[in-house]
């Protein structure tokens, strides 16, 4: 059973364009973060959300937790092709100590 | 900082051979972590560890052993490989916070043939 689908699974978008992933569950996690991967690397976290509602913004990179915490969206400004990558979010819950659940990851990539 | 260290960075398996993944962290994490990615498909876990001389199961566990004798160290054991094994493997480490970042090694890219 998935329980973090993101969408879309694969985005290729020119330079300077804007786009947004989705990480979607029918759970609630007490907590959500993004990662990103580069090829022939380990994931690197970029943020971690805990509050319903919480924004929080990294340069060109907008985060957003949903109000019931079962889902969370990554909005790109101005992409540029630094910004190539798969695109992880994971979830934690009470229950499961430090374990996260990751979703099946989103690989974008932005042509100049 | 080496961070979490995995060796080797490739080995290609024939089936029913056995090898263990290295993975060690210099960062005196409790919390120790065994995924595999498969294309597509995430991160998957494996087995984890809470401490020394402590190892659970994971999602997938099946055809895998761990240990954990010291806090640094965590490796994987395959002891009769199977093609569905082959994968890229990644270690993780983090504290015990749930909000903190697990902080992964650059994985093994195995292969079994």
């Amino acid at each position: 059973t998935q329980l973090l689908e993101q969408s879309p699974q694969f985005l290729s978008i020119q330079e300077g364009e804007n786009l947004t992933v989705y990480c979607n569950s029918s759970s609630v996690f007490s907590s959500l973060q993004w990662y990103r991967q580069e090829p022939g690397e380990g994931p690197v976290l970029l943020v971690t959300v805990v509050t319903g509602g919480e924004v929080k913004k990294l340069k060109r990179l907008t985060f957003q937790f949903g109000d019931a915490r079962k889902d969370s969206s990554l909005h790109i400004t101005a992409a540029q092709p630094g910004d190539t990558g798969l695109y992880l979010c994971a979830g934690g819950r009470e229950t499961s100590g430090s374990r996260l659940t990751f979703g099946e990851g989103t690989q974008l990539t932005v042509n100049p | 900082n080496a961070g979490v260290t995995q060796t080797p960075k490739f080995r290609i398996l024939k089936i029913g051979q056995s090898m263990t993944l290295q993975c060690t962290q210099d960062m005196n994490h409790n919390y120790m972590y065994w995924y595999r990615q498969d294309p597509g498909m995430g991160l998957k876990l494996i087995y984890y560890s809470v401490g020394a001389g402590i190892t659970d199961k994971g999602e997938v566990p099946n055809g895998y052993n761990v240990s954990r004798s010291t806090t640094e160290d965590f490796p994987l054991r395959l002891e009769l490989a199977a093609p569905s094994q082959t994968s890229v493997y990644f270690c993780a480490s983090s504290s015990p916070l749930r909000t903190l970042p697990q902080h992964f090694g650059d994985g093994t890219r195995l292969s079994i043939l």
